[in-house]
């Protein structure tokens, strides 16, 4: 059991809204990355946090930010929603830095955008 | 741009049967490779990882292959069972890019009874 948990588990918004989605990642774990999952794609580097700081970015615009707080939890804020923002968006924990720290995902948040 | 691609959608075996799930990329800055299975309403759950210093590595009924040269590296189920129909993703990583995994689209697995 991966113990890392999101919430909610569906959300459903309008275009221009603004979204914030949870994650909570195992004890110890001081590394989150968000992914974001369109329909029949595999899943997109969005950023990653490290030690509550940001550690790396994908090809994703500045309305797409992130927080991470002391007690393993973080958020996915996403400003100004689009339609194409519809999308499963996962979070993922590991231990540290190194490439190959087993990465842990949460089951993600289905966001809906109308 | 698509560095990690999984060209076959789909994969239909028997059950007892090998499942060969394939996987190519064009980044050779790549050193490092993993597999992960999907379910339906879960999320990815790691399966087997190969480094780039080896061309094999086996973890029960899996084995993953890497050919550096041909930049292609498959993940071997032998013997196929029911419980591994899922959504497989193979992904890879690069030195200096640390946690930043790029996914391919990934291949459905049924495995027939």
């Amino acid at each position: 059991e991966t113990g890392v948990t999101q919430s909610p588990t569906h959300l459903i918004k309008t275009r221009g809204q603004q979204v914030t989605l949870r994650c909570s990642s195992q004890s110890g774990h001081n590394t989150v990355s968000w992914y974001q999952q369109a329909l029949g794609q595999g899943p997109q580097f969005i950023f990653q946090y490290y030690r509550e700081e940001e550690n790396g970015r994908g090809n994703f615009p500045p309305r797409f930010s992130g927080l991470q707080f002391p007690n393993y939890s973080s958020e996915l804020n996403v400003n100004a929603l689009e339609l194409d923002d519809s999308a499963l968006y996962l979070c993922a924990s590991s231990e540290g830095l190194a490439g190959y720290d087993t990465q842990y995902f949460g089951p993600g948040t289905r966001l809906t955008v109308l | 741009d698509q560095q990690v691609k999984q060209n076959s959608p789909s994969l239909s075996v028997q059950e007892g049967r090998i499942s060969i799930l394939n996987c190519d990329y064009t980044n050779s800055m790549f050193d490092y490779f993993l597999w992960y299975k999907k379910y339906p309403a879960e999320g990815p759950t790691f399966l087997i990882s190969i480094s780039s210093i080896k061309d094999k590595n086996e973890d029960g009924r899996f084995t993953v292959f890497l050919n550096k040269s041909a930049k292609h590296l498959s993940l071997h189920i032998v013997p196929s069972q029911p419980g591994d129909s899922a959504v497989y993703f193979c992904a890879a990583s690069r030195p200096g890019n640390t946690g930043k995994l790029i996914f391919g689209q990934g291949t459905t697995l049924q495995v027939k009874p």
